[in-house]
């Protein structure tokens, strides 16, 4: 089992709508969840992170914790066919580890 | 955030030779970390890189392939050594501040 999973997709989603975006952890140290976006031929992008339980909002973009169920999303809201990208979730543990480790990414594309 | 710069941008390369990518941050960071991502691939962590102490690779990895430098809070290399074609990938410095984390540019390896 991968320590972060995500549907490698491809992810088709209209242009307007709501894009989610999932992944899953299997490593309950984990305290911080990170979400990235990367255009092809760059590289990774910071979106936000979040490392409580529930849910965090910057502008479109809202990322959802749920640490009982070690499940981490993100919303993309009013969805541009700039977000077209592949997001990366990845997750840090506590404590003196300091590592990011990612999942395989999934590829978003947005249909106009 | 923080502004990462790399050199170089893109390299090809013989097989069996080194090459030596640099990475610049505008500001100082404790920690700063090197990643590899193949063609097609989400990023995977070659080693950590803390000033003043030995940097600590990860499995699969080891310094005598890919010796690191970390001579202050604002520099490091990665040498890529006795390439062969299975080296060829883009690989990324990464710094952390504070909570977050940021990606460089780049270097684009391809070894015939």
């Amino acid at each position: 089992q991968k320590e972060v999973e995500q549907n490698s997709g491809p992810l088709s989603v209209p242009e307007g709508a709501i894009a989610s975006l999932n992944c899953t952890y299997s490593d309950r140290g984990s305290q911080s969840f990170f979400w990235y976006r990367q255009y092809s031929g760059k590289s990774p992008e910071l979106i936000m992170f979040i490392y409580s339980n529930g849910d965090k909002e910057d502008g479109r973009f809202t990322a959802q914790l749920n640490k009982a169920s070690q499940y981490v999303s993100l919303l993309i809201r009013d969805s541009q066919p700039s977000d077209s990208a592949t997001y990366l979730c990845a997750a840090r543990r506590g404590g003196g580890a300091q590592k990011l480790v990612f999942g395989q990414g999934t590829r978003l594309t947005i249909n106009p | 955030s923080a502004v990462i710069s790399q050199k170089p941008s893109r390299d090809i390369c013989q097989r069996g030779t080194s090459l030596t990518i640099q990475c610049q941050v505008d500001s100082q960071v404790t920690m700063m970390f090197w990643y590899r991502q193949q063609p097609g691939q989400s990023l995977t962590l070659i080693a950590t890189a803390n000033q003043g102490s030995e940097a600590t690779y990860e499995s699969g990895f080891v310094i005598d392939k890919f010796p690191i430098s970390r001579p202050n809070l604002t520099f490091s290399t990665l040498t890529v050594s006795n390439m062969s074609p299975e080296d060829s990938s883009i690989y990324l410095c990464s710094v952390r501040n504070r909570d977050e984390q940021f990606f460089g540019p780049g270097t684009r390896l391809t070894v015939l």
